[in-house]
């Protein structure tokens, strides 16, 4: 399809297992964005490319969350050694331009990846 | 810093019910952006509107209105006419040019039912 395209759709991991997330975005964005949806709760940023450059990475919550685009198109965002706490939606999302959403530039989002840590 | 507060958690109206969600934020930039979305339950945010923070001009689009007033750094949003197609969570958001704009900051969401 047209959209941002996300996988797994859904996913459910021991705690201390690894996962990792896959998101397309639509072909030709620029700009890519991972956010985290705890249940009941707005999404959260975590990280934003340009390209495949990480310029901001200040919302990963720790040292076990890794994301990466190396060629500036599809992103995947690791978890390491999952725990409960990790339960959430992970929303990607991407935009054609280099400026955020601050322009006349709109952001689309993907479905999200849902996680669920047992 | 910046927050954006949603209070109502949960709204439920009967169709062609007008409704309005609230919104308020707080931020310490004079040049910010605020966002309504829509989530349904498939999952994914749907934009409906951006206003930047020098433009308190209302707007409509068709049943949607918003109204975004400065002097009580509010920005909320009414369904004139209510449909069952508008059941979703609606959330408010803000990003701050001053922070470079990539970080958009969430509300807690307001789920709203609309009843046939």
């Amino acid at each position: 399809g047209a959209g941002v395209s996300q996988s797994p759709r859904y996913k459910v991991a021991k705690r201390g297992q690894d996962v990792a997330l896959r998101c397309d975005p639509i072909s030709g964005h620029v700009s890519l964005f991972w956010y985290q949806q705890a249940l009941g709760q707005g999404p959260e940023f975590l990280t934003y490319f340009q390209n495949e450059a990480q310029l901001d990475k200040s919302g990963l919550p720790s040292d076990r969350f890794f994301a990466e685009r190396p060629e500036g198109s599809v992103s995947t965002l690791k978890i390491q050694r999952t725990q409960q706490e990790d339960s959430a939606v992970y929303l990607c999302a991407s935009s054609l331009l280099r400026t955020g959403p601050l322009s006349g530039n709109t952001i689309y989002f993907g479905e999200g990846s849902w996680l669920t840590v047992v | 810093a910046q927050k954006v507060t949603q209070a109502q958690t949960e709204i439920s109206v009967v169709e062609k019910e007008d409704v309005t969600l609230d919104c308020v934020y707080e931020t310490r930039d004079t040049t910010y952006y605020l966002f309504w979305y829509k989530q349904p339950p498939s999952g994914e945010l749907v934009f409906l509107i951006r206003r930047n923070s020098f433009d308190e001009q209302n707007e409509i689009s068709g049943r949607y209105s918003w109204n975004f007033q400065k002097s009580t750094s509010s920005f909320n949003f009414t369904i004139t006419a209510s449909q069952v197609v508008d059941s979703a969570v609606y959330f408010c958001a803000l990003s701050e040019v001053d922070t470079g704009g990539f970080k958009t900051i969430f509300g807690a969401g307001t789920r709203l039912f609309v009843k046939a």
